[in-house]
């Protein structure tokens, strides 16, 4: 079964600064999409990045951005000039043609002032 | 922009009791689907729904689950006899597959149910 690893359970970065948050999955297809979701205390699940696995090109969404590695299975979500906003669980999600959408168990991250 | 609603947005009921969950999907979109997400766990996927019927489910969509689109707006999950683990945030979600059999999926805001 497809697996989604988030191994960093908490991180912390100063307003302003640059952050990265590491994700790994275990998958066979060759066809899949991965996702960066953002749950804030809300508990609201929202979109931030998406990327199909067939395109070279690193996705990006403004402040967002990811590094895929697809030989390496790692898909890590890259949050530039952080801001108080962005304080929330980030959680990793794969999926594909075969696989509903499986989550990682998340990071917690605190953008400090 | 159009976006997912889920009602009601906080459910307490005892346990035993019937509760419906409800949804409203993006208006264009053909894939529905429900997730669970017990307090600080990971988000489960419990039951995908295409063409009125449904395409998937998880280990976790027992018999006590259902799911249903009274109209043509509306998507519901019932739990016929609720248990205290149910307790959970139920997410919604709706995705619109007109490329293929992958696209994007856009959460609702969650229901949380809580069984006393």
């Amino acid at each position: 079964a497809q697996t989604v690893t988030q191994s960093q359970p908490e991180m912390s970065v100063q307003e302003a600064e640059t952050v990265t948050l590491s994700c790994t999955y275990d998958t066979s297809e060759n066809n899949y999409y991965l996702f960066w979701y953002k749950q804030p205390p809300s508990r609201q699940m929202i979109l931030v990045i998406r990327q199909e696995a067939y395109k070279q090109q690193n996705a990006t969404e403004n402040r967002f951005s990811v590094n895929f590695q697809k030989a390496a299975k790692s898909f890590s979500l890259k949050i530039s000039d952080s801001q108080l906003g962005d304080t929330a669980m980030y959680f990793c999600a794969f999926m594909d043609r075969n696989t509903p959408l499986v989550f990682g168990k998340g990071t917690r991250l605190s953008v400090i002032a | 922009e159009p976006e997912v609603t889920q009602t009601p947005s906080h459910q307490v009921t005892q346990m035993g009791q019937e509760v419906i969950l409800r949804c409203v999907p993006i208006s264009n979109h053909l894939y529905f689907y429900w997730y669970r997400q017990i307090l600080g766990q990971k988000v489960e996927f419990l039951v995908s729904f295409y063409n009125n019927e449904i395409s998937e489910k998880s280990e976790i969509f027992d018999d006590q689950f259902s799911v249903e689109r009274p109209d043509g707006s509306n998507f519901t999950l019932k739990i016929r006899s609720t248990k205290l683990e149910d307790s959970a945030m139920y997410f919604c979600a709706s995705a619109r597959l007109s490329g293929g059999p992958l696209d994007t999926q856009y959460f609702g805001p969650g229901t949380r149910l809580t069984v006393l």
